[in-house]
C-alpha cells in the first residue's frame, strides 16, 4: 500500500516569496491534516480537512497560510509571503476516520522541510 | 482547543533500564491518547494508542496508562535497548490530534 507522498521534499526561499506543498494521502483516508514541525518541537496543527470540509483550522495563520483539499483527495498548503519563522518541516498525514467524533492512527507523509532565508 | 504537555524533554537511561514519559491533557472530553516514535530526519510513527474506555495497554516492552480523573497518561518502555533512542511524542484527541512538545531519548549502551 502507497503511504502519504508529499512534495517537494525541500524547499529554500527568500523572505516574502511564496511556497506551495502539495499532500496525496493514503487511498480511502478521509482526513487530511497538516502540520508545522519546527526544529526541536511538536507538531503543531495548522488544518484539519475531513473530505473536503475543514474540520479545525485555528491554528492557521490565515493572513499568509491557505490550505485546500479539492474532490477530498490530495491537498495544497501555500504560504504567501513567507517569513524567516515559517522555516520548518511541514508534514502531512491521513487517517481513516469518516466521522469527525472517531480519531484513529496518522499515518505521515516524508515532510517538506522550508527554510526561509 | 486541546493542549497537551509533555515531561521531561530529555531523558537519558542505560540501556536495560526502564523509561517513563508523562503527558498531560486539557480538555476532558479527549478520548483517544497515541504515542509516536520520530528518529532524526524521519516521519512520526505510532508505536501504541490508547482510548479513554481503557486504563492500561500493553505491548511487548511498551505500555501506556491513561487516569481520566488526572487528566494524564504515561508510556513506559521496559528492558531500553539503543535503538529504543529517539524522540516521542504523546497526542491528544478528540476531534483533531494535538502533540505535546516531545521527549528525547537516550539510551546509553
Amino acid at each position: 500500500e502507497a503511504g502519504v507522498a508529499q512534495s517537494p521534499r525541500y524547499k529554500i526561499i527568500e523572505k516574502r516569496q511564496s511556497v506551495a506543498f502539495w499532500c496525496n494521502p493514503i487511498s480511502g483516508h478521509a482526513t487530511l491534516y497538516w502540520y508545522q514541525q519546527i526544529l526541536g518541537q511538536g507538531p503543531k496543527l495548522l488544518i484539519q480537512f475531513q473530505n473536503n470540509g475543514v474540520v479545525d483550522d485555528s491554528q492557521l495563520p490565515k493572513d499568509r497560510f491557505s490550505a485546500e483539499r479539492l474532490k477530498g483527495v490530495d491537498s495544497t498548503l501555500k504560504i504567501q509571503p513567507a517569513k524567516l519563522e515559517d522555516s520548518a518541516v511541514y508534514l502531512c498525514a491521513s487517517s481513516l476516520a469518516r466521522d469527525s467524533l472517531w480519531v484513529g492512527e496518522l499515518f505521515f507523509g516524508e515532510g517538506s522541510r522550508l527554510t526561509v532565508l | 482547543g486541546e493542549n497537551v504537555e509533555q515531561h521531561p524533554s530529555t531523558l537519558s537511561v542505560q540501556e536495560g533500564d526502564s523509561a517513563v514519559i508523562k503527558c498531560t491533557y486539557s480538555d476532558s472530553a479527549s478520548n483517544y491518547f497515541p504515542w509516536y516514535k520520530q528518529e532524526l530526519g524521519k516521519r512520526p510513527q505510532l508505536i501504541i494508542d490508547i482510548r479513554s474506555n481503557v486504563g492500561e495497554k500493553k505491548d511487548q516492552r511498551i505500555a501506556v496508562t491513561l487516569n481520566k480523573t488526572a487528566k494524564h497518561f504515561s508510556l513506559h518502555i521496559t528492558e531500553t535497548q539503543p535503538e529504543d533512542s529517539a524522540v516521542y511524542f504523546c497526542a491528544a484527541s478528540l476531534r483533531d490530534m494535538r502533540f505535546g512538545a516531545g521527549t528525547r531519548l537516550t539510551v546509553k549502551p
